[in-house]
C-alpha cells in the first residue's frame, strides 16, 4: 500500500514569515493530495489539493506544488497569521476513494 | 447545506461495553469514509463504504468493529467489547462520487473507554 511521510512534525515561525511543510509518497500511481487542516479539537478542512496532471496550484496565501518525479508535494503557506496555526495533514491516494494520511505537522505562528 | 454530522461527540464507555459512533454525510453525498485519530497521531482510513455495500474494509481491525451504511438512515461504527485501546477521534467523511473524490470530514466522536 501506499506510505505518506510528513516533515516537520513541527514548525514554529514568526508572522508574516512563510511556513513550508513537505510530504513524500511511495506509490508513483497516486493521482490526488489533498491538504487538511485540523485545529485543537476540531474536524480536519480541507484547505487545498492537487491533481498528479497539475505541477502547481495557489489559493490566495496557500500553494502546493507536485514533483511527480520525486513523489513529493508540499504546501506553502505566505505572509502566515496566527489563525494559521493549526496541525496541517497531507495525504495521498491511488484509488480516488481511500486517504493515506502523513502523521501531520504541527504549526504555530508567533505574534 | 449542513455538513457532515456525527453523534454523539463525546462517548465514554466501560471496557466490554459496545460503542455505536452515527454518522450522516452531507446532502447528495452516497459515499461514507470512517477514519481513527489516536493521541497526536495521523488519521487511519478503515473502511469505505456507499450505500448498503462496504467497498473497501481493508483498514478495519477484523474483530470487534463493523460498520453499515443502510439505505435510510446514518452510518454506523460498531464497536463491540471495547477496550482502552479504542480510546480515539473517530472521524466520518463524506463524497458526492466521481474520482478522486474530495472529502468533507464530521466533527468527530471521541471515544473514551474507562
Amino acid at each position: 500500500g501506499e506510505n505518506v511521510e510528513q516533515h516537520p512534525s513541527t514548525l514554529s515561525v514568526q508572522e508574516g514569515d512563510s511556513a513550508v511543510i513537505k510530504c513524500t509518497y511511495s506509490d508513483s500511481a497516486s493521482n490526488y493530495f489533498p491538504w487538511y487542516k485540523q485545529e485543537l479539537g476540531k474536524r480536519p478542512q480541507l484547505i487545498i489539493d492537487i491533481r498528479s496532471n497539475v505541477g502547481e496550484k495557489k489559493d490566495q496565501r496557500i500553494a502546493v506544488t507536485l514533483n511527480k518525479t520525486a513523489k513529493h508535494f508540499s504546501l506553502h503557506i505566505t505572509e502566515t497569521q496566527p489563525e494559521d496555526s493549526a496541525v496541517y495533514f497531507c495525504a495521498a491516494s491511488l484509488t480516488g476513494n481511500q486517504f493515506y494520511f502523513g502523521t501531520g505537522t504541527s504549526l504555530t505562528v508567533i505574534p | 447545506n449542513a455538513g457532515v454530522m456525527q453523534n454523539p461527540r463525546h462517548l465514554v464507555r466501560r471496557r466490554g461495553q459496545e460503542a455505536r459512533l452515527r454518522c450522516s454525510p452531507m446532502k447528495g453525498h452516497s459515499h461514507v469514509y470512517w477514519y481513527r485519530q489516536l493521541p497526536e497521531e495521523g488519521l487511519k482510513f478503515m473502511v469505505y463504504l456507499q450505500k448498503e455495500n462496504i467497498i473497501d474494509e481493508s483498514g478495519m481491525p477484523k474483530e470487534r468493529f463493523s460498520a453499515e451504511f443502510p439505505k435510510e438512515g446514518p452510518s454506523i461504527l460498531r464497536i463491540q467489547q471495547v477496550v482502552r485501546g479504542d480510546s480515539a477521534a473517530y472521524f466520518c467523511a463524506s463524497s458526492p462520487g466521481g474520482l478522486p473524490e474530495t472529502q468533507y470530514f464530521g466533527p468527530g466522536t471521541r471515544l473514551l473507554v474507562l
